[in-house]
């Protein structure tokens, strides 16, 4: 596609139920990011995907926060037992990855989500 | 470590310059970069600035950048409604698994 999209655009769940997010990358970028933006909290990073490989999970705030790439290319972001703290809008974000002149991230509208 | 602060809002009145200020603790950046975000949507990059440069100008926008003090700023001439937007500092480094680190965004408020 011609840019990253991202589904559901919203997503409205119960406290305890697990929910996935989708990402679909531009085509072609190796490197794939997702952020976690909260009202008052500014952008808070996640996780990252080189390829199919996470080299770095350190923003994951518990475990019941996964995600996964297939195909070096959809990701999944998937948060089990959600609490209200989960409420927030998470966004993704692509690029072209190592030996990109400034490595510009491409991101997604984000998915909204509200634990009610 | 690493870490980017930013002041969350600026008010400023149509049609004078807006200026956005950063400021970062790691001086290993390669890139230094300016993203923006309107309602409702991702974010965007703005501009960038190559770590051994002190000035980039592009139309409206002046990013200063004074790697002494780890100060960057982004200056917008003659603000505009459509300004009107989170502007998100934001740097990267060289061998660092392609990760950006960005600072929480200021909110730009345009004054009629």
């Amino acid at each position: 596609g011609a840019g990253v999209s991202q589904s559901p655009s919203n997503k409205v769940t119960e406290k305890g139920k697990d929910v996935e997010l989708r990402c679909d990358p531009i085509s072609g970028h190796t490197a794939l990011y997702w952020y976690r933006q909260s009202l008052g909290q500014g952008l808070e990073f996640l996780i990252y995907f080189q390829g199919n490989s996470a080299p770095d999970k350190s923003g994951l705030p518990s475990d019941r926060f996964s995600a996964e790439r297939t195909g070096g290319s959809v990701s999944t972001l998937t948060i089990q037992r959600t609490q209200q703290e989960d409420s927030a809008v998470y966004l993704c974000a692509s690029s072209l990855g190592s030996g990109a002149i400034h490595n510009e991230q491409f991101f997604g509208p984000g998915t909204r989500l509200t634990v009610l | 470590g690493e870490d980017v602060e930013q002041s969350l809002f600026l008010s400023v009145r149509e049609g004078d310059s807006s200026v956005i200020n950063c400021t970062y603790t790691d001086s290993s950046s390669t890139y230094l970069y300016w993203y923006k975000q309107e309602p409702g949507a991702g974010l965007q990059l703005l501009t960038y600035i190559f770590s051994n440069m002190d000035m980039k100008q592009d139309q409206r926008l002046t990013v200063l950048l004074n790697k002494k003090d780890k100060h960057l700023s982004l200056r917008i001439a003659d603000t505009q409604t459509g300004d009107s937007a989170i502007y998100f500092c934001a740097e990267s480094f060289m061998n660092r698994d392609d990760k950006i680190i960005f600072g929480k965004g200021t909110r730009l408020h345009i004054l009629p």
